[in-house]
Order: C-alpha cells, then structure tokens, then sequence
C-alpha cells in the first residue's frame, strides 16, 4: 500500500530537549515536504525537498533542520524546541512537478 | 508570491442540500489547484485537482470544482451533502515554476452537516 509514515503520532515534551520527527514513503517519490498546521492558519510549509541531498526552506523555517540523505526519508528535527512549535504537523510526498501530494497522518507535537 | 483566500471560515449546511465552498487566489505565473478534506483526527486526503484542460473538474465523493481564470476562483461544489462529509477543506495552489514544488494552503473552511 502507498503511504507516508510518521513518527511519532503524538509527543509531549519538555522545552530545550531535541527531537526527531521521521517519515518515511514507499511510493519513490523525488519530492518531499514538511507542513505545520495551527488552528486559522492552515498549513504552512516548513521544509522541502526536490530530491536526495537537495532541500530547501518553506515558509516558516526558523527553528526547524532537516535532511534527505535517502530518496525514502525526510526527517524533521528540532534541535532546541520552545513551547511555539507546539503543533500538528505533516509530512508530504509527491511524484513530480505537478503531481499532488500524499500526507502522512500527522504528528501531534506539545512542547511544555 | 501566490496567496490563496478561503473567505468562509465555517460553512453550517443541512443534509441533502447543496454547498458552496469558495476559494480565491492571487498568483503571477500559472498554477495548478487543488481541494484537499481532512477529516477529524486524520491527515489529508485529495478530493479533486485541476492542471490543466476542461475548467470543470469531479472529484471523489460527489464534489465538483471550476477554474475560473478571469475571476480567479476555484470553488468547490457538491449538490447535495451527506453527514459523512463534514470535515475541514483545503484550497490549495501549486505554483508553476522550475523552482520547486511550492503548495499554497487556505486557512480552511470546516463544513458542519446537520440533520
């Protein structure tokens, strides 16, 4: 079955404590992204990648690295994590310029 | 830059009747669109695309949208509602360009069906 994982579902944790979200598709797709969504906000692109080895800042960057070492796996990594990025966040996959996007089922992130 | 605007923030319907969920956007280049449903607790799944050609498209469900150019527009339609399709939509551009594959939400329009 095609699908974007990610992981965790759910993590509650302390302000400073470095974290790692991962996901991870099986559809062979060159495009990769990271989404936060805050309630009236929608979603707002944090990373993305147009193949391995190639990333590139979204619109709300600040705060957030990731890397793309494998064509499968996008991870998410905030290295000092403060109480504003307590959110929900998503992982996207897509085939190609054009193509639309398939989400992983999220990740919902509390920072105390 | 591209921005896209979902006027209504909560759209409250009854069953069986038809809905209308706006979607305007603003873009220099040429874009692509979508509609995106997330369902409570779940991720998001696409409910229909437009790339290029016929400026009526169906989706899955039931729901239709048309690309109005002039008017830049893409609204989201379905004749009749089922409780089933309460949810949050997403209007969503994608911007055309050799830079990257840059996906531009709304901030939602969450549809209540009432019996």
């Amino acid at each position: 079955e095609a699908q974007v994982t990610q992981n965790p579902r759910y993590l509650i944790t302390v302000t400073g404590k470095k974290l790692t979200v991962t996901c991870s598709q099986n559809m062979n797709h060159e495009y990769m992204s990271w989404y936060r969504q805050d309630p009236g906000l929608g979603l707002r692109q944090i990373y993305y990648s147009m193949n391995v080895e190639v990333t590139d800042k979204g619109d709300v960057p600040e705060g957030y690295k990731v890397s793309r070492k494998e064509k499968r796996n996008f991870p998410l990594i905030l290295e000092s994590p403060s109480p504003n990025q307590t959110s929900l966040y998503f992982c996207a996959s897509a085939g190609g310029l054009g193509q639309p996007q398939h989400f992983g089922d999220g990740t919902r992130l509390s920072i105390l | 830059a591209q921005s896209v605007t979902q006027l209504d923030s909560q759209v409250p319907v009854f069953e069986e009747a038809p809905v209308e969920l706006r979607c305007n956007y603003s873009s220099s280049v040429s874009v692509y669109l979508f509609w995106y449903v997330q369902y409570p607790n779940q991720g998001l799944q696409l409910l229909l695309k437009y790339l290029s050609g016929s400026t009526l498209v169906k989706g899955i469900n039931g729901f239709e949208a048309e690309f109005n150019k002039s008017q830049t527009s893409f609204h989201l339609r379905k004749p009749s509602v089922h409780i089933s399709d309460t949810a949050e939509y997403f209007c969503a551009v994608l911007r055309v360009t050799g830079g990257g594959n840059k996906l531009t939400f709304g901030t939602g329009t969450q549809l209540k069906v009432e019996l």
